[in-house]
């Protein structure tokens, strides 16, 4: 099993260009969770989902969009990407809300 | 919305137990407490978690007093290849609360 996949591990933009991370699991896991991790900071939550078609709010979701079509996708959308974006995003996924998060290896984005 | 705090950063030597203690004075009724480690250039990975009293597996224990204003990761007899930033992570989305994540506590062990 690969466990939680994110793509791609590295971005540059400029500001305004748009993007979408991608995130996969194969363990059919029903939560995915979508964090950006600064530096000095911890994770904070951006957007998460409690099963396919679902989406909603976290901590930080202003100037990204999610969608869950599938079970075992996540995609975090940056429709005019900001110099306040450059972070560190994580994807995580876990079988029911109590349970374990099982991390990606993050994707690194810079905004110029 | 539960605030974490944690100690930025802690040294210890090899062999030694290590004590970190997140703050959550507005934890919910429904909210458990989970941490994790993280390793430079990767994600975090899951150490321990716990809703009250004491937890203890393979690698930690997690203390978690009656008011649950606190919790304490604990490391039994660290080695080099824990050094590590140690988070702990409060909350229940299906409960209605939110996930906040702690600063983080860098955690340096010394030959």
């Amino acid at each position: 099993n690969a466990g939680v996949t994110q793509t791609p591990k590295f971005r540059v933009l400029k500001t305004g260009q748009s993007m979408t991370l991608l995130c996969a699991q194969d363990m059919n896991h029903e939560y995915m969770y979508w964090y950006r991790q600064d530096p000095g900071m911890g994770l904070r939550l951006i957007h998460y989902s409690v099963g396919e078609g679902t989406t909603a709010k976290g901590e930080v979701p202003d100037g990204y969009n999610v969608s869950r079509l599938k079970k075992q996708n996540f995609l975090l959308g940056l429709e005019s990407a900001a110099p306040s974006q450059t972070s560190v995003y994580f994807c995580a996924s876990s079988y029911l809300d109590e349970n374990e998060q099982f991390f990606g290896p993050g994707t690194r984005l810079t905004v110029l | 919305l539960a605030k974490t705090t944690q100690p930025i950063s802690m040294d210890s030597y090899e062999g030694q137990e290590v004590n970190i203690t997140c703050s959550h004075n507005n934890i919910a009724t429904n909210d458990y407490i989970t941490w994790y480690q993280q390793f430079p250039s990767q994600g975090p990975r899951f150490i321990i978690q716990g809703y009250k009293t004491k937890v203890t597996n393979e690698v930690a224990s997690l203390f978690i007093p009656a008011d649950r204003k606190s919790s304490t990761l604990s490391l039994p007899r660290v080695s080099l290849s824990d050094t590590a930033v140690y988070y702990c992570l409060v909350g229940a989305l299906a409960a209605g609360n939110k996930l906040t994540f702690g600063g983080g506590t860098r955690v340096l062990v010394k030959p």
